[in-house]
């Protein structure tokens, strides 16, 4: 139990599809974020929440759509997604301020497979 | 940008063997934190270092931050296959707050 749960575990999606992946941590941490994990890259951060209001985009396509509806939950949207978009998707969350470089707690992941 | 180099990217070894993994960040760190993520699971925070020449130690792992603060290593002395995973180092530094992940360094031991 690592108090960030990510849901679903696994999701195989068509490039026109729409779905959108969950997080919920249950630390009462502040920030929250979002990594894309791909077999042949480092982690890429993608979105960046602090106290609910998105700090950092890091230059991710319009078709990934964050939302942060409260400090506990992360949402991601997805549409219109391609086959380069396959990757395990992570979210995290850390304690304080991100200025704080707080250690990152992260969940298991979404594994997202683009047909 | 801030980039983290980090080597080998994989490494076998003989349980019993040592392992040292490594990251050289191409600017000053203000500290840089340990991950370990094992096969088909998620990264788990395992140390941070902030002092330049930092020394910590964690039962068989040692962690080192350079006098610099620009280089930082893991070695891990006496594998087990419990050891078995990719080991991440991440860094904050420039000022920001974001981290920058290494690529990781995938352990892999042999019975």
């Amino acid at each position: 139990e690592t108090g960030v749960t990510q849901t679903p575990r696994h999701l195989v999606m068509g490039m026109t599809n729409k779905k959108s992946l969950k997080c919920e941590q249950h630390l009462g941490h502040n920030a929250m974020y979002w990594y894309k994990q791909s077999a042949k890259k480092p982690l890429e951060l993608m979105f960046v929440y602090n106290f609910k209001e998105q700090t950092e985009n890091n230059s991710v396509p319009s078709r990934f759509s964050p939302e942060c509806p409260n400090s506990s939950h992360l949402f991601l949207h997805l549409h219109t997604l391609q086959p380069e978009d396959s990757a395990l998707y992570l979210c995290a969350s850390s304690q304080d301020s991100i200025a704080a470089n707080q250690p990152q707690h992260f969940g298991d992941g979404t594994r997202l497979s683009i047909l | 940008g801030q980039q983290v180099m980090q080597i080998p990217q994989y490494q076998h070894v003989q349980e019993g063997e040592d392992f040292t993994t490594y990251c050289n960040s191409s600017t000053t760190l203000s500290n840089i934190q340990w991950y370990k993520q094992r096969p088909g699971g998620h990264p788990v925070f395992l140390i941070q270092l902030v002092k330049s020449g930092e020394v910590k130690k964690q039962k068989r792992l040692t962690f080192q931050f350079g006098e610099a603060k620009k280089n930082s290593s893991l070695h891990i002395t006496a594998t087990q296959t419990t050891d078995v995973g990719t080991y991440f180092c991440a860094g904050h530094g420039g000022g920001s707050y974001i981290p920058t992940f290494g690529r990781g360094t995938s352990l892999i031991v042999h019975p």
